[in-house]
């Protein structure tokens, strides 16, 4: 059972653009949704987290919009730029459980 | 701040064989997690240890797979014998524990061991 869809598989933006991935998740215990930004070799890396009693958490060009109701969320990149090019993941978990991923999106940011 | 280590970064071995992957989590992280990431999947959760202590090993393959966290610090991760599935690369990553709970549940990554078995 995949407790966590998440789409598109990857995307293409411009340099400039915005890229949007979306989440939706099943298990309405969960209560905190981290984002994972992960380069070719490396460890996932928390990018930013939100919890459910917030409608939207912005940190510089990241923003998440979350929405309780239809049990979704997603990730806004607002002017991507060729170093944002990486995998994103999105997560859910129970605060202190294991975190439970989307499979990925992979985004290119073309110059 | 050092990371979560990990080693070996790259292992090849044959099917029916054995491996073990080693972790030294962040210094005063009592969590420390295995995930498999297979390719072009996000991280599965194998193992959750809280101390040296299991909180969460139902995705274990436990036919084939053990952990251990002796002393609550490092930790090893062992597959035997090996199977082809098996490929992929293994996580590990640490977090404090949260009390009270807290928004910063940040877990920590390492760069992975990627294993192919052949």
């Amino acid at each position: 059972q995949q407790q966590v869809k998440q789409s598109p598989q990857s995307l293409i933006v411009q340099k400039g653009g915005i890229s949007i991935i979306n989440c939706a998740y099943e298990n309405t215990a969960f209560d905190y949704f981290p984002w994972y930004q992960q380069f070719p070799g490396k460890g996932p890396a928390l990018l930013i987290a939100i919890r459910p009693d917030v409608s939207e958490k912005k940190e510089g060009r990241f923003t998440i919009s979350f929405n309780k109701s239809a049990k979704q969320f997603s990730l806004h990149i607002m002017d991507s730029q060729p170093g944002d090019s990486a995998t994103y993941f999105c997560a859910a978990a129970r605060i202190s459980e294991k975190l439970v991923f989307g499979k990925g999106t992979k985004l290119t940011v073309n110059p | 701040e050092a990371g979560v280590a990990q080693s070996p970064r790259y292992k090849i071995i044959e099917k029916r064989q054995s491996v073990a992957f080693w972790c030294n989590p962040i210094s005063g992280h009592a969590t420390l997690y295995w995930y498999q990431q297979i390719l072009g999947q996000g991280p599965k959760l194998l193992i959750q240890f809280q101390n040296n202590g299991v909180v969460d090993d139902s995705q274990l393959p436990k036919d084939r797979f053990s952990a251990e966290r002796l002393k609550g610090v490092d930790s090893t991760l062992k597959i035997q014998p090996a199977k082809l599935e098996d490929s992929a690369v293994y996580l590990c990553a640490s977090s404090l524990p949260q009390e009270p709970i807290t928004l910063n549940t940040e877990a920590f990554f390492g760069q992975g061991t990627r294993l192919t078995v052949v």
